[in-house]
């Protein structure tokens, strides 16, 4: 099976930067990707990291490391459309196919 | 333009009815999934597939069933035997191959409601 957490919620304030972590355990690991939701909106997609290290995109960054079995999401200068939920999502190899499991989500509020 | 439809947005139905579920892709996505998320919740794995006529039960399966008849479509039934089916259901599909691995593209979901 697979374990996935993250923190439930952050605060943070606009113009600062926030890291959110995620730790996850499972086999036939297959790719770690971060989404953005917005309450009653669909996903959508932020990031994916596949091999250790840094993947940067914008004001976003993930990373990844897979003998820890840890990734985190880095948002920088934050703006107040940030505030959303940040769900961790890992790819799983199985015999059926590519599983691919989320994480509770973390709820990011950004303040002034 | 290519993409992931869901129909309907809003669906309610009468408790102990089977109600099912659309979703079509056509950005060629050999696998797709069914999601299920409740009010300040994750999303929750109910059945993924990743080629015609095969499908695998996700973590929460019970009180679902599925079909893929075509590599465009994945609809879900929700069956009077799922106890709690009011949610907000997403379909998913990716592209997916060795080092041709994608982000999953999401529908707009449907929220069905069962009075």
């Amino acid at each position: 099976g697979q374990n996935i957490d993250q923190p439930t919620e952050m605060t943070a304030t606009e113009g600062a930067i926030v890291q959110i972590n995620c730790t996850y355990q499972t086999s036939g690991f297959n790719g770690l990707f971060w989404y953005q939701q917005h309450a009653g909106e669909a996903p959508t997609f932020l990031s994916y990291n596949v091999l250790d290290g840094l993947e940067e995109k914008g004001r976003f960054s993930s990373f990844l490391s897979r003998s820890k079995g840890y990734s985190y999401l880095l948002l920088k200068e934050l703006q107040m459309k940030d505030s959303a939920s940040y769900l961790c999502a890992v790819g799983r190899l199985t015999g059926g196919g590519n599983k691919l499991t989320f994480g509770t989500g973390t709820q990011l509020k950004v303040e002034l | 333009d290519g993409g992931i439809t869901q129909s309907p947005k809003y669906l309610f139905r009468k408790e102990g009815q089977n109600v099912t579920l659309s979703c079509e892709q056509n950005l060629n996505h050999d696998a797709m999934y069914w999601y299920r998320q409740d009010p300040g919740q994750g999303l929750r794995l109910i059945y993924y597939s990743q080629i015609v006529n095969d499908f695998q039960k996700g973590d929460i399966a019970e009180g679902y069933s599925v079909s893929r008849e075509k590599k465009e479509s994945f609809p879900l039934t929700v069956t009077s035997a799922q106890k709690n089916p009011t949610a907000f259901y997403l379909c998913a599909s990716r592209r997916t191959g060795a080092r041709l691995d994608t982000e999953a593209f999401f529908g707009q979901g449907t929220r069905l409601t069962v009075v």
